[in-house]
């Protein structure tokens, strides 16, 4: 059974970067497309990108110009960066598995990680 | 401003039978496969539904989904204290390069 766990601060400073880890156990880590979700508090969800295990990545429009993702396959982690980050992207960030296939349609999320709260103030 | 239009919430009481509907686009819901998610309070999202009205082993047969053209709904029948919930319904947008679509979530009370 594949398990995922989110790790990293969960306190960022305005115009720094939050850089978030997510380690993969149990089950396939090559062939899957990993993604990332964050969900503000009391909000719904919004999704940053997805990161496939050969480093091709998508990412939301929105966030395109902040978010890098990058993965380590032999250490079963993928991992996010976003820079310049305001209060605005405080929120607990989720990891999760985003199937195989790759037409993007054909995938949904499952696992997800239990999610980590970030948030970011001086 | 989610790009997905849920209602706020829903309410229903044991043993009843609710519909929670999720209005789209033709880039999103109309093109594509729609998604569900449950989520129970202080946990992460789960997958309730998959490809418009496949459930996956383990969820309910209480639990449905159906689509039609920019349109989508989940119906919960027999309802359960234990459904109380938010519900997100979710789909691939083919506008810009692609991207990942949820409705503002549901908030389902079973009173």
């Amino acid at each position: 059974q594949t398990q995922l766990q989110e790790s990293g601060p969960g306190l960022v400073k305005p115009s720094e970067t939050l850089a978030l880890t997510c380690t993969v156990s149990g089950g396939s880590f090559t062939s899957y497309h990993w993604s990332w979700i964050r969900q503000p508090p009391g909000k719904g969800l919004e999704w940053i990108g997805y990161i496939y295990y050969t480093g091709n990545t998508n990412y939301n429009p929105s966030l395109r110009s902040r978010v890098t993702m990058s993965l380590d396959t032999s250490k079963r982690q993928f991992s996010l960066r976003l820079t310049s980050v305001t209060a605005a992207d405080t929120a607990v960030y989720y990891c999760a598995r985003t199937g195989l296939y790759s037409s993007p349609e054909m995938n949904w999320f499952d696992p997800w990680g239990q999610g980590l709260l970030v948030t970011v103030s001086s | 401003q989610s790009v997905l239009t849920q209602p706020p919430s829903a309410s229903g009481t044991p043993g009843q039978s609710v519909t929670i509907s999720c209005s789209g686009s033709s880039s999103n819901i109309g093109s594509n496969y729609v998604y569900w998610y449950q989520q129970l309070p202080g946990t992460a999202p789960t997958v309730l539904i998959y490809r418009n009205n496949q459930r996956p082993s383990g969820v309910p047969d209480r639990f449905s989904g159906s689509k039609s053209g920019t349109s989508a709904s989940l119906a919960i029948s027999v309802l359960r204290s234990e459904d109380e919930a938010d519900y997100y319904c979710a789909a691939w947008d083919d506008s810009q390069s692609g991207l990942w679509v949820f409705g503002g979530g549901t908030k389902l009370t079973v009173l």
